[in-house]
C-alpha cells in the first residue's frame, strides 16, 4: 500500500463546477498535511496547507480527518487557470521534515 | 517565488558517464532537498542535508552522492549514469518562518541514453 494514496484522474469538468478531490495516508504518526498544485513541465509549488480545523483560501477549502486518516481538497467555482496536477502530501516530525507524496491527481476545467 | 535555481535544466548523457546537478539557493535556508520526479511514482526523495556538510539518504539514494560544502548551494551527483536514472530532479527548501513548507526549483530534466 502506498503511504500517500490519491485518485490520479483525471477530472474533467466544466468552468464554474465544484471539484473535489481525497487523500488518504497510511501513517497514523504523520504530523503535516499540505496541496501543492503542479502544472505541466514546471516545478511543484505549495497551494496551501491543512489544518485539523480545516482551512480556507478564497475558492479552496482543505479538510483533515486524522481518524480517517483522510485529506480533502475542494475547490469552488473551477477557472481554467485551475487545470493542473493537485498533489497530496504528508511529513513527520523530526527525520529532516521529510515530505510524502501523492501521485497526484490531474484536474482540467473545460469551456 | 522562494530564490532557488538549478542547473543545467536539461541534459543528455551516456550510459556510464558521471553527471552532476547543482542547486542554489538565495535564502539562506538551512534544509535543501533532492527529488526525482517519473510517471506513476510521484516525487520522491533522494537526500537531504540539514546544514553545511550535513547530509542523510532518502528512500532513492542509491547511485546518489550528494555534497554541501555552503549553504547556498546542493550538488547532486550520480557516479556513472544508468538508464533507470532518466528523470526530472527538483530541488527543494525549507526552513525560514514555515519550517515545514518546502519551496521548489524550476526542475532538470535528465536523460541517459
Amino acid at each position: 500500500r502506498k503511504e500517500v494514496e490519491q485518485d490520479p484522474g483525471p477530472f474533467n469538468v466544466p468552468e464554474g463546477a465544484t471539484v473535489a478531490f481525497n487523500c488518504t495516508y497510511s501513517n497514523s504518526a504523520s504530523q503535516s498535511f499540505f496541496w501543492y498544485r503542479q502544472d505541466c513541465r514546471k516545478e511543484p509549488k505549495l497551494l496551501m496547507s491543512v489544518y485539523s480545523s480545516g482551512n480556507e483560501d478564497g475558492r479552496f477549502t482543505a479538510q483533515l480527518n486524522r481518524a480517517s486518516q483522510y485529506i480533502s481538497l475542494l475547490i469552488r467555482d473551477s477557472k481554467l487557470s485551475d487545470s493542473a496536477t493537485y498533489l497530496c502530501v504528508v511529513t513527520l516530525t523530526g527525520g529532516g521534515n521529510k515530505l510524502t507524496f501523492g501521485t497526484g491527481t490531474q484536474l482540467k476545467v473545460e469551456l | 517565488d522562494a530564490g532557488i535555481t538549478q542547473s543545467p535544466r536539461h541534459k543528455v548523457t551516456e550510459t556510464g558517464t558521471p553527471v552532476t546537478l547543482r542547486c542554489h539557493q538565495t535564502e539562506n535556508h538551512r534544509y535543501m532537498y533532492w527529488y526525482r520526479q517519473d510517471p506513476g511514482h510521484g516525487l520522491r526523495l533522494i537526500h537531504y542535508s540539514y546544514g553545511v556538510k550535513d547530509t542523510d539518504k532518502g528512500e532513492v539514494s542509491d547511485g546518489y552522492s550528494v555534497s554541501r560544502s555552503k549553504t547556498e548551494d546542493f550538488l547532486l551527483t550520480l557516479e556513472s549514469a544508468t538508464s533507470s536514472q532518466t528523470s526530472v530532479y527538483f530541488c527543494a527548501i525549507t526552513g525560514g518562518d514555515k519550517f515545514y513548507e518546502q519551496y521548489f526549483g524550476p526542475g532538470t530534466r535528465l536523460t541517459v541514453t
